[in-house]
């Protein structure tokens, strides 16, 4: 299976400190995206990071992928209480799975004001 | 309304009743979906419509039933559930180029189903 795998499965962090979250994956991927679902919500798109990038940024997120090492990582800047949520990464793989997304299990993430 | 709109967000039912959540997508997207989230497992990918092509998932049980009538609009029928499929239903949409779903998808906020 191509499942990203996030970690940790929860962290819980003081307003104003960066959060990591890690995603690894098996096979190789054309692009990985990163969601955040708040409680009991759907899921939002965060960012798109293709297998020919290493970085991206959108305000306070940067996003890297090694695809040597299989793996993404989340980095939320100066969290704020309304960063609490889920977040989920996202595989796809031509030719894998019908041509679809593959979720994992998410990293639930606990800012405290 | 904009996005994509779920209805109803909660619903309760017992294991004979007969149901159908709706999905509405405001974007001009082209492909629609439905997914389950159950506590503590991934995100399952239930049914996909696709410029008017359905693709399923080979493990989900025939007592769910998908309708797509056109590219906004997407149904999914409910018949003698089971306890274990209370869960929250998720729809997303996006806008897909060939047979990919490559791109980021559009979620709408989930029914909440209960099963009894």
């Amino acid at each position: 299976s191509q499942q990203g795998e996030e970690d940790p499965q929860a962290l819980s962090i003081q307003e104003g400190e960066n959060a990591t979250m890690n995603c690894s994956y098996k096979t190789s991927i054309n692009n990985l995206q990163w969601y955040r679902q708040n409680s009991g919500r759907g899921l939002v798109h965060l960012i798109l990071i293709r297998s020919n990038e290493r970085e991206k940024h959108s305000g306070r997120l940067r996003v890297t992928l090694d695809t040597s090492k299989k793996s993404s990582s989340l980095l939320i800047t100066a969290s704020r209480a309304a960063d609490t949520a889920s977040y989920f990464c996202a595989t796809f793989h031509y030719g894998g799975s019908q041509g679809n997304l593959i979720f994992g299990k998410g990293t639930k993430l606990s800012v405290k004001p | 309304e904009t996005g994509v709109t779920q209805t109803p967000r909660h619903l309760v039912m017992g294991m004979t009743n007969k149901k159908s959540l709706k999905c509405e997508q405001h974007l001009g997207h082209n492909a629609m979906y439905w997914y389950k989230q159950s506590a503590k497992k991934p995100l399952e990918l239930m049914f996909v419509y696709s410029l008017e092509e359905r693709v399923e998932n080979n493990s989900v049980p025939s007592r769910f039933s998908p309708e797509c009538p056109n590219s906004s609009h997407l149904f999914l029928h409910l018949h003698t559930l089971q306890p274990e499929d209370s869960a929250l239903y998720l729809c997303a949409s996006s806008q897909v180029r060939g047979r990919y779903h490559a791109y980021e998808q559009y979620f709408g906020p989930g029914t909440r189903l209960t099963v009894t």
